[in-house]
């Protein structure tokens, strides 16, 4: 009853170092999606995959890379950190595939990043 | 940019109380979800309500749209002080892309 599992929960980098972030789904979802959550603001899509295979960009796709491994797996690099990326992001899953409704999401807990 | 906007950013009521939130977007909608965030946790999706629908309820939830003023509100009714989260809007656009839009939020707080 695992759901949307992410990992680590909580990471404290230096400027300029890298890391990735894990992501994976046991609802045999197509559809995954990396958000990042400011304080008080709501959350902002960084990539997203439409399906195993087909990753594309959103809204703040800069500074980070993404990696559809699988059906269940979906990484999220930030390639050289900066304090800009001190956030929590969050990963989601959707049953949605092209043609259909999007039913809404289901997210992990998060994972609270800092970047000093 | 942020698609939907919430209406107020805070809201504080007594045990008991409706609570009355509010969210308007800027294009066109495929349908508009809401969520609920409890301090440090992920999202959960709480009730969606399709472009051409008006009303739709689930327990004590009740959500109205309005697609000529690009406007919803989520009443939550005899409110408990489990209820006290942040509550987000979330709007899909006509590109059937599967990409959710969220809002700022309203933060409850229920007091018992």
């Amino acid at each position: 009853n695992a759901g949307v599992t992410q990992t680590p929960k909580f990471q404290v980098l230096k400027t300029g170092q890298s890391m990735t972030l894990q992501c994976a789904q046991d609802m045999n979802h197509n559809s995954m999606y990396w958000y990042r959550q400011d304080p008080g603001m709501g959350l902002r899509l960084i990539y997203y995959s439409a399906s195993e295979g087909t990753t594309d960009k959103g809204e703040v796709p800069n500074g980070y890379n993404v990696s559809r491994l699988n059906k269940r797996e979906f990484s999220l690099r930030l390639e050289s950190a900066a304090p800009s990326q001190t956030s929590v992001y969050f990963c989601a899953s959707s049953p949605y595939f092209t043609g259909t409704t999007n039913y809404g999401y289901t997210f992990g807990s998060g994972t609270r990043l800092t970047v000093v | 940019s942020q698609q939907g906007e919430e209406d107020p950013q805070a809201l504080s009521i007594q045990e008991g109380e409706n609570a009355t939130m509010n969210c308007s977007y800027k294009t066109s909608i495929n349908n508009l979800q809401w969520y609920r965030q409890n301090s440090g946790r992920g999202l959960v999706h709480l009730i969606l309500i399709r472009s051409n629908e008006r009303e739709k309820h689930s327990g004590r939830l009740r959500v109205t749209l309005d697609t000529s003023k690009k406007s919803s509100s989520l009443l939550i009714t005899a409110s408990r002080a489990a209820d006290t989260a942040s509550y987000f809007c979330a709007t899909d656009d006509n590109t059937n892309a599967g990409k959710s839009t969220f809002g700022d939020g309203t933060t409850l707080t229920v007091k018992p």
